[in-house]
């Protein structure tokens, strides 16, 4: 089945600064969204992003979905950012189910 | 925003009894999903459903398992003997194009 790998899987930052987490697929995707859980377990949807760039804030995301990739940057984190960021995705030929990553855990200190 | 909305948040349950799961799924959305997170790890795809049926299940679908909507706006997950690794977190999502998750329930099982 499809390998979602993403990196890196612990992120420690300083509020204020920025990061980028990277979301690497093995196959060919028809979406790919981006997730962050906080820490009562709530998984927020941040990006449906299938393809090309978007921005919300400070968070942007970009999928490269013919080199099979997606970013997610943090611009001047805070410490609301802390918590689990999963990459998920949709196979072409699934009934649209999706296939989570592992997550990058992130911790920003004040 | 429309939100998909989960009850219990948190259920203890003593090994071999029954639970039932409960959803309110986004009211225009078509197909309604049940996902579960071990604590720790990743979020795995459970069961899949679409016009009032099952449109995939996974290999930890078993039989104890089953998924109704019984009135047109609940959808609810019955786990008929609990067992001690049914303890996990369970997500409810439903989608039009990209998925909205529930808060989830935090099943206990002792």
């Amino acid at each position: 089945g499809i390998q979602v790998e993403q990196s890196p899987p612990d992120l420690i930052l300083q509020e204020g600064a920025n990061s980028t987490l990277r979301c690497n697929f093995s196959d060919s995707v028809n979406n790919l969204q981006w997730f962050h859980q906080n820490p009562w377990g709530q998984l927020i949807n941040l990006f449906y992003i299938p393809s090309g760039t978007k921005q919300n804030g400070r968070l942007s995301a970009t999928t490269v979905a013919t080199e099979r990739y997606s970013l997610l940057y943090i611009s001047s984190s805070q410490t609301t950012d802390s918590g689990v960021y999963f990459c998920a995705v949709v196979r072409m030929d699934s009934s649209y189910k999706l296939i989570f990553g592992s997550g990058t855990r992130l911790l920003v200190r004040p | 925003e429309p939100e998909v909305t989960q009850t219990p948040s948190h259920q203890v349950t003593q090994m071999g009894q029954e639970v039932i799961l409960r959803c309110v799924p986004i009211s225009n959305h078509l197909y309604f999903y049940w996902y579960r997170q071990i604590l720790g790890q990743k979020v795995e795809f459970l069961v899949s459903f679409y016009n009032n049926e099952i449109s995939e299940k996974s290999e930890i679908f078993d039989d104890q398992f089953s998924v109704e909507r019984p009135d047109g706006s609940n959808f609810t997950l019955k786990i008929r003997s609990t067992k001690l690794e049914d303890s996990a977190m369970y997500f409810c999502a439903s989608r039009s194009g990209g998925y909205t998750f529930g808060s989830g329930t935090r099943l206990t099982v002792v």
